[in-house]
C-alpha cells in the first residue's frame, strides 16, 4: 500500500557534499512537493512541481534545486550541503486543484538528513 | 501573501476533556482550500480534512469537528472526549485552487493527552 516513497530514511553527509533525496509516488499525481520540517518552524515549502519538467520555488529554495524528469519522481538536490540543512525532509504529492481530492497531500515517511 | 497562524504551540489536556486547536489564515484569494493534518509520534503526516472557501458548513466526523468562519478567517478543530491516541502534532494548511498554487502550513500545535 506504499504511495509516496522516499529513498532514504536516514542520511549522514559531510559539509560540501552533493546530496540527492529521491521521491517516487505511484498515484499518478500531477503535483509534487518538498518540505523541510524543523522544531518550532513547522513545515516550510522548498520547491514544488505541478508537471513534468516544471518547478516552482517555495518559501525557502536557497541552497536547493529540484528535478522532475518523470511524472512519478521528484528529486531534491543539495548542491553543497551545509550544517544548517540538517533537517527532516518530507516529500508529498497531490492531484491538481479543481477535482475531488485536489490538493490533498499524501506524504512520504520523511528523510532525516544530518550534515556534519 | 498567504499565511497560516497556529498560535498554540503546545497544549496538554487530561483524557476525556474536549480541546480546540486554533487556526487563523490570511489570503488574497477569493477561492481557496483549508486543511488539517495530524502527525502522530510515528512521524508520517496524515490528512484529516479539506474544506473549500465556499462551503462554511461545520463538519463533524466522530469525535472530531471543524468550525470554519470566513468572517474571522479561522478554521478551528475540536476534539471531543479526547483520547491518548489523539496525542500528536496537528497542522493547519491553506492553498489556492490553481494548479500552480502553493500549499502553506502553520507551525503546528503539539497536543498531549494525559491519561
Amino acid at each position: 500500500d506504499v504511495k509516496v516513497t522516499q529513498s532514504s530514511r536516514y542520511l549522514v553527509k559531510r559539509t560540501g557534499e552533493k546530496v540527492f533525496l529521491e521521491c517516487v509516488q505511484d498515484m499518478d499525481h500531477e503535483n509534487m512537493f518538498w518540505y523541510r520540517q524543523d522544531p518550532g518552524l513547522g513545515l516550510r515549502l522548498i520547491y514544488f512541481s505541478y508537471d513534468v519538467k516544471m518547478k516552482e520555488k517555495g518559501d525557502i529554495p536557497e541552497g536547493y534545486s529540484v528535478s522532475r524528469e518523470k511524472k512519478e519522481r521528484f528529486s531534491l538536490i543539495l548542491e553543497s550541503a551545509s550544517t544548517n540543512q540538517t533537517s527532516m525532509y518530507l516529500c508529498a504529492s497531490s492531484l491538481w486543484g479543481g477535482r475531488s481530492g485536489a490538493n490533498v497531500l499524501t506524504f512520504g515517511a520523511g528523510s532525516r538528513l544530518t550534515v556534519l | 501573501a498567504q499565511k497560516v497562524t497556529q498560535a498554540q504551540t503546545e497544549i496538554s489536556v487530561v483524557e476525556k476533556e474536549d480541546v480546540t486547536l486554533d487556526c487563523v489564515y490570511e489570503t488574497r484569494d477569493t477561492t481557496y482550500y483549508l486543511f488539517w493534518y495530524k502527525q502522530p509520534p510515528s512521524g508520517e503526516l496524515v490528512f484529516l480534512i479539506r474544506r473549500n472557501s465556499f462551503d462554511e458548513q461545520n463538519e463533524i466526523s466522530g469525535r472530531y469537528s471543524w468550525n470554519f468562519q470566513k468572517s474571522t478567517s479561522s478554521f478551528n478543530f475540536t476534539i471531543t472526549a479526547s483520547q491518548v491516541v489523539d496525542s500528536a502534532v496537528y497542522f493547519c494548511a491553506l492553498s489556492g485552487m490553481s494548479r500552480d498554487d502553493k500549499i502553506i502550513f502553520g507551525k503546528g500545535t503539539r497536543l498531549h493527552i494525559l491519561p
